[in-house]
């Protein structure tokens, strides 16, 4: 089945600056990827996703980037605030019937103030 | 517009004790239904999923069952709670094979103790 790996678990940063996480995956047939946000107690919500037919997409401070031919995808978030903390997860929609999206594990983003 | 409830937010329960965790969904019809576990500093691990009243795929062997007894209601259940069921439980929903189904929208969650 599909396999996501996301980097990095952990990243601190301070207000303003721009920060970067990046996922990969297995299954070259897959062709959705969100970009889901979980602050403390709640549950995720999704901010960003791309097709594979785009290789970037923009939304205000945040994109995301797609590679199709390396299998990977990035989430950017420029100029960030303490509000940014939060988890981030990835996520994949596995193909071959499944219709379900795998998820990386998350990274954890600090925005220091 | 559509919105998702879960409940309860929060649950303490003993070793052994039945479990029963509902979620509804509203403004929406035949959407599927998932249920998700995130153990504590760990990602999303699918449990159940339903494209359908009645239709449950399990992802992971385990004591819980899911149950959909109507189109718009997801019920996570166990007859007897082990201490490794504790985590957060998260219910969510898609629009299925419906243009933008992809799109997961997600419960606020239920926070499971087993002591």
């Amino acid at each position: 089945g599909e396999n996501v790996e996301q980097h990095p678990s952990t990243l601190s940063v301070q207000e303003g600056d721009s920060a970067v996480i990046k996922c990969t995956y297995s299954d070259s047939a897959s062709n959705y990827f969100p970009w889901y946000k979980q602050e403390l107690g709640k549950g995720p919500q999704l901010i960003i996703d791309i097709r594979s037919n785009v290789g970037e997409k923009k939304d205000q401070r945040i994109a995301v980037t797609l590679n199709k031919t390396a299998k990977h995808f990035s989430l950017h978030i420029t100029e960030t605030q303490p509000e940014d903390s939060a988890v981030y997860f990835c996520a994949v929609l596995g193909r071959g019937g499944s219709e379900k999206l795998v998820f990386g594990k998350g990274t954890k983003l600090t925005v220091n103030p | 517009s559509q919105t998702i409830h879960q409940w309860p937010a929060t649950l303490v329960q003993p070793v052994g004790s039945p479990l029963s965790l509902e979620c509804t969904v509203e403004g929406t019809s035949n959407p599927n239904l998932y249920w998700y576990r995130q153990a504590a500093g760990r990602g999303l691990q699918l449990l159940f999923y339903s494209v359908g009243i009645g239709q449950i795929s399990s992802e992971v062997p385990q004591n819980l069952s899911a149950s959909r007894p109507q189109d718009r209601q997801f019920i996570l259940s166990s007859k007897k709670l082990l201490l490794s069921d504790s985590g957060f439980y998260l219910c969510a929903w898609s629009r299925g094979r419906a243009v933008g189904g992809e799109k997961l929208f997600f419960g606020s969650g239920t926070q499971l103790s087993v002591l």
